[in-house]
C-alpha cells in the first residue's frame, strides 16, 4: 500500500533552517509529482511546493518563493523540503503528498515549530 | 490566485440527516474540483475528485457535483464517522483550498 512518511521537523528559531524528508513507498516514486501542504495549528491547508517525476519541473507558493527548495531523489524514493529563513508564520504540520492530477495520497505529516 | 469560499462554515447535524455543503470558486475552475476529510489528529482523506468521482474506497453515501465556480458535496444519511472538517481544493491553477466546513454533531 502507498505510504508517505515525513521526517526532520521540530523547533527551530526565527531565520533558523530546516530540511524535511519524505520516504515514499508501495508505489513507483519516479512516476508521481509530489507536492508539500502545509497546515498551520487550528488553520486551514496551504500549498507549498511542487516537483515534477524528474525534477524538470518546480515551483513554489508565494510565502515559499527563496527561501524554500523542494528536491527529490528518485533512486531512494524519497522527497524533501529545504526550509531557510524561517519565520514564526511558518509553524505548522508539513505533508508529503502524492500528486496525480489530484492529491491522492498524505503522509502523516511533521510538525514544524518556529520559536524563539 | 483562485479563491475558493465554502459554506456554512459549521453545520450541525444529527446521524442519519443529509449533509450538504458548499463551495465557490473566484473564477472557472471548471471540473477541477476536489473534496477532502480531515479528522483530528490525522491527515487529510480524498472523497471526491474531478467534481464528482468518488476515490476509491469512499462510501457510496458521499457525492459531489457541480461545475464552473459552484460545487456541492452531499452525504446523504450521515454515520458518527463522518463528522469532521471537510476541504474543498481547486487544480485548474495550481492547488489552492477552501477553509473548510466544519460538520458536528447536533
Amino acid at each position: 500500500q502507498v505510504q508517505l512518511v515525513e521526517s526532520g521537523g521540530g523547533l527551530v528559531k526565527p531565520g533558523g533552517s530546516l530540511r524535511l524528508s519524505c520516504a515514499a513507498s508501495g508505489f513507483t516514486f519516479s512516476d508521481y509529482y509530489m507536492s508539500w501542504i502545509r497546515q498551520a495549528p487550528g488553520k486551514g491547508l496551504e500549498w507549498v511546493s511542487h516537483i515534477s517525476s524528474r525534477s524538470s519541473y518546480t515551483n513554489d507558493a508565494d510565502s515559499a518563493k527563496g527561501r524554500f527548495t523542494i528536491s527529490r531523489d528518485n533512486a531512494k524514493n524519497s522527497l524533501y523540503l529545504q526550509m531557510n529563513s524561517l519565520r514564526a508564520e511558518d509553524t505548522a504540520v508539513y505533508y508529503c503528498v502524492r500528486v496525480l492530477g489530484v492529491i491522492d495520497y498524505w503522509g502523516q505529516g511533521t510538525l514544524v515549530t518556529v520559536s524563539s | 490566485e483562485i479563491v475558493l469560499t465554502q459554506s456554512p462554515a459549521t453545520l450541525s447535524l444529527s446521524p442519519g440527516e443529509r449533509a450538504t455543503l458548499s463551495c465557490r470558486a473566484s473564477q472557472s475552475v471548471s471540473s477541477y474540483l476536489a473534496w477532502y476529510q480531515q479528522k483530528p489528529g490525522q491527515a487529510p482523506r480524498l472523497l471526491i475528485y474531478d467534481a464528482s468521482n468518488r476515490a476509491t474506497g469512499i462510501p457510496a453515501r458521499f457525492s459531489g457535483s457541480g461545475s464552473g465556480t459552484d460545487f456541492t458535496l452531499t452525504i446523504s444519511s450521515l454515520e458518527p464517522e463522518d463528522f469532521a472538517v471537510y476541504y474543498c481544493q481547486q487544480r485548474r491553477s495550481w492547488f489552492t483550498f477552501g477553509p473548510g466546513t466544519k460538520l458536528d454533531i447536533k
